[in-house]
């Protein structure tokens, strides 16, 4: 089974705090994506990767930053925490060239900034 | 702007009852469709899918979704909902001139025992 970690389920930081968000999958999937989860907005993608150092930005990229170093992990990086950006996280991998739709999710992180 | 709608945010049903959920998207091309379910406190994960061939798909645990395409629909269904199917439901598609996945806000269904 393909397993999509995220490092932290949970965090609290503060507002103005760097936070960074892990996500490692072990199918040797070229792509990985980012998403936040609120109630009643769906799912609304942040950034996406379809290979190592590549990212493009999805629907709702400001105020992230992502890296993409090896092919297995992706990272979502907040560079200065505010308090809109309380949300569940949720990491997701696919396989193949282009996105085939069939993603497979981390636990998800949920952040609190206070 | 291309989208998808769910047109129930909440729905709540007693245990044998059937289910439909509804999905309707805006892309008139050729679409990959989803539906992803997250149980409470699990991950997302793919309920069923529809890339080509019959419009009628089945998926885990006896749910299915028809495809029709005249209607821009590919709406959810079960015939008999257990209170192990509390969970909040999404559907999505993949225009398939484009890369990106569109979730749709999602349904929290709740069935009561």
């Amino acid at each position: 089974d393909v397993k999509v970690t995220q490092s932290s389920r949970y965090l609290v930081k503060r507002t103005g705090e760097k936070v960074f968000l892990e996500c490692v999958q072990d199918m040797d999937h070229e792509n990985m994506f980012w998403y936040r989860q609120d109630p009643g907005l769906g799912l609304r993608l942040i950034y996406f990767s379809y290979d190592v150092k590549m990212k493009e930005k999805g629907d709702i990229p400001e105020g992230y930053s992502v890296s993409r170093e090896k092919k297995e992990r992706f990272s979502l990086i907040l560079e200065s925490a505010s308090t809109n950006q309380t949300s569940m996280y949720l990491c997701a991998s696919s396989l193949g060239v282009k996105n085939t739709g069939e993603l497979f999710f981390g636990e998800g992180s949920r952040l609190t900034v206070l | 702007a291309q989208s998808v709608s769910q047109h129930n945010h909440h729905v709540i049903l007693s245990e044998a009852a059937s289910l439909e959920l509804g999905c309707n998207y805006s892309y008139g091309g050729t679409v990959n469709l989803f539906w992803y379910v997250q149980y409470p406190g699990q991950h997302l994960q793919l309920l069923l899918k529809y890339f080509s061939g019959d419009p009628l798909v089945k998926g885990i645990k006896g749910f299915e979704a028809e495809f029709i395409k005249s209607k821009f629909s590919f709406n959810l269904r079960k015939p008999s909902v257990q209170w192990s199917d509390t969970a909040e439901y999404f559907c999505a598609v993949i225009p398939n001139r484009d890369d990106k996945i569109i979730f749709g806000k999602g349904t929290r269904l709740h069935i009561l025992p």
